[in-house]
């Protein structure tokens, strides 16, 4: 079984601060890691997919980054609204076609 | 724009009884999964197919069974429900496999008495 780690579990947050989270994952057998955003009620979306070394992606004023050497990737809100509170999950994938799931680390932004 | 649709959306069993949760997607995806999402788990996959007429056994696959004959559906069985069962199972389906981001359905909320 692999061993995919979140961290915080939890955060809590002022509206306009600024947070990451971290993932961490095997350094073997890497082919894709996979963020995403997971609304109370409703259905895990897809944030970002990084599959090489370095890769940084950016969606408004979430953005990702990706080092599969030292097995962690980074994913930071700037900003944060009240809306962006969620659970929020990485997901680490083999060449088997399959990805294992951290826990998640679940946001509350504050107004 | 139905994407991945699971049915039904809740169930409650009685021990022993069986039953079968369909997972349907319109996005010609080839690959499709089954997870359980319990309290302080996360997500674990129970079963996979990477394409029409295959399945693999994911993290947690006793007690269930799969079959994948028909590329747009996936379906999921329990053939003996026990209380240890109850959960909220989710669906998902992407183009890619591990590289392509997974699409999920609304999630089975089942019971077992």
């Amino acid at each position: 079984i692999l061993n995919v780690e979140q961290s915080p579990q939890s955060l809590h947050v002022q509206e306009g601060d600024s947070t990451n989270f971290t993932c961490s994952f095997p350094s073997s057998n890497f082919y894709a890691l996979h963020w995403y955003r997971w609304e109370t009620a409703k259905s895990p979306e897809a944030l970002f997919v990084m599959t090489l070394n370095g890769d940084e992606k950016k969606k408004g004023r979430i953005s990702a980054t990706l080092n599969t050497k030292e097995g962690y990737s980074y994913l930071y809100i700037k900003g944060s609204q009240p809306e962006d509170s969620a659970t929020y999950l990485c997901a680490f994938g083999t060449s088997y076609g399959k990805l294992t799931f951290g826990q998640g680390t679940i946001l509350t932004v504050h107004p | 724009n139905a994407g991945v649709t699971q049915t039904p959306k809740f169930r409650v069993l009685k021990t022993g009884q069986s039953m079968t949760l369909l997972c349907a997607q319109d996005m010609n995806h080839e690959y499709m999964y089954w997870y359980r999402q319990d309290p302080g788990m996360g997500l674990r996959l129970i079963h996979y197919s990477v394409g029409e007429g295959t399945t693999a056994k994911g993290e947690v696959p006793d007690g269930y069974n799969v079959s994948r004959l028909k590329k747009q559906n996936f379906l999921l069985g329990l053939e003996s429900a026990a209380p240890s069962q109850t959960s909220v199972y989710f669906c998902a389906s992407s183009y890619e496999g591990p590289s392509g981001a997974q699409h999920f359905g609304d999630g089975t909320r089942l019971s077992i008495l």
